[in-house]
């Protein structure tokens, strides 16, 4: 079965990193884009970034930009997200989830989501 | 970036009832339109995908429509479990965006 566990979340001050990983099995990793999706506590959800099946093609949320790296390593089949110079509106429990549509984009799994809490 | 709008922000309805949440893009986003539920300290879960396909393991119960910037998610016939958050996602961008969800309670 599919499994996505996400790990590295954590506390961290502002303005420091944290990396974020999602550890996939039960499919070939290889073959899915895989997503980023947050949820501040008691708010909406919030697409982070995405990646694509090869690692070629990267795409981000303007809040996130220049800040946040998505990126893959498909030989440990693992998903990352780097999150520097991290801001308390950061603080949110982060999901990595699977492309799994054949039409547009959609999360057909998703992780348990990892919380990252950013104050000093 | 792609604005999505659900209404109502929140709703009260009773076992049984039917129930539409509605979800409005900014532009044009085809049939790009995706529905979550999540109910509290739960996972998102993947409703139906391309407007109106059902995922796998999802109750006939629910059903989407629409297309272009207008789409709707009804639930025929509520049942308990179904009192949750409701998302929409647009994904005709690169740049997904969700609304802001539509809280189901039960009346």
């Amino acid at each position: 079965q599919v499994q996505l566990v996400e790990s590295g979340g954590g506390v961290a001050q502002p303005g420091r990193s944290l990396r974020l990983s999602c550890a996939a099995s039960g499919f070939t990793f290889s073959n899915y884009a895989m997503h980023w999706v947050r949820q501040a506590p008691g708010k909406g959800l919030e697409w982070v970034a995405v990646i694509s099946y090869d690692g070629d093609n990267k795409y981000y949320a303007d809040s996130v930009k220049g800040r946040f790296t998505i990126s893959r390593d498909n030989s440990k089949n693992t998903l990352y997200l780097q999150m520097n110079s991290l801001r308390p509106e950061d603080t949110s429990v982060y999901y990595c989830a699977r492309d799994g549509c054949s039409i547009g984009s959609c999360h057909d799994y998703w992780g348990q989501g990892t919380l990252v809490t950013v104050s000093s | 970036d792609i604005q999505m709008t659900q209404s109502p922000s929140s709703l009260s309805a009773s076992i049984g009832d039917r129930v539409t949440i509605t979800c409005r893009a900014s532009q044009s986003i085809v049939n790009y339109l995706n529905w979550y539920q999540q109910k509290p300290g739960k996972v998102p879960r993947l409703l139906i995908y391309a407007a109106s396909s059902l995922q796998s393991g999802v109750p006939s119960r629910f059903r989407g429509s629409g297309s272009g910037t207008d789409f709707t998610l009804t639930i025929s016939s509520l049942q308990p479990e179904d009192f949750a958050t409701y998302y929409c996602q647009q994904s005709y961008s690169m740049f997904i965006t969700f609304g802001q969800g539509t809280r189901l309670e039960i009346k």
